[in-house]
């Protein structure tokens, strides 16, 4: 069984850049969603993809968006880069209407 | 607002002690409560977890204590080892949708 996979793993930009992070989710899971974790803190929830169609979000700005693909793996698209966004940036997959999520290790985005 | 509140933030226990980690929530619309393990540079893995129909679940030297009419619930870990240091967060979530609603984090060092 293949775990969810991040790629790539550390990336750095620049403030006002935009970036895109990529997610293969756990084989035979079909929910897709992505989190936020600054340093020292709990993973905070971005948004969730299901049916390639976004199923959920929270409080999270417009120039955060996501792609969820036919083979269930996805994208998230961050738009004019602050210098807040430098976190860790977490995926995780789970079966639609079961609950428990199963997470990369992340995908680490320093902004400069 | 933080959904679900986590202490203590940190937490030094001998080898063969126990670890005892708790949250609290208010939403009483969570129906799911999972509790997370997070080692540096990995993302979270999924450690144990209840739902709020039971008032105890043991795995191994892992036991989720329930207390559905004070809204919390705690970790035990029995028998800790040094390998059991890392940073351990509580979540909450409710279907549908499923997004989680993670505590702050604990960071539990045991010495040898």
């Amino acid at each position: 069984e293949t775990g969810v996979t991040q790629s790539p793993t550390h990336l750095i930009k620049t403030r006002g850049q935009q970036v895109t992070l990529r997610c293969s989710s756990q084989s035979g899971h079909n929910t897709v969603s992505w989190y936020q974790q600054a340093l020292g803190q709990g993973p905070q929830f971005i948004f969730q993809y299901y049916r390639e169609e976004e199923n959920g979000r929270g409080n999270f700005p417009p120039r955060f968006s996501g792609l969820q693909f036919p083979n269930y793996s996805s994208e998230l698209n961050v738009n004019a880069l602050e210098l807040d966004d430098s976190a860790l940036y977490l995926c995780a997959s789970s079966l639609a209407g079961d609950q428990p999520q199963h997470f990369g290790d992340g995908t680490r985005l320093s902004i400069l | 607002q933080q959904q679900v509140k986590q202490s203590p933030q940190s937490l030094i226990v001998q080898k063969g002690g126990i670890s005892i980690i708790n949250c609290a929530y208010e939403n009483t619309a969570f129906d799911y409560f999972p509790w997370y393990q997070q080692f540096p540079g990995k993302g979270p893995a999924l450690l144990i977890a209840i739902r709020p129909d039971v008032s105890e679940k043991k795995e191994g030297r892992f036991t989720i204590s329930f207390n559905k009419s004070a809204k919390q619930f705690s970790l035990h870990i029995m028998d800790s080892q040094p390998g059991d240091s890392a940073t351990y967060f509580c979540a909450a979530s409710m279907r549908p949708g499923n997004q989680f609603y993670f505590g702050t984090g604990t960071s539990l060092t045991v010495i040898p």
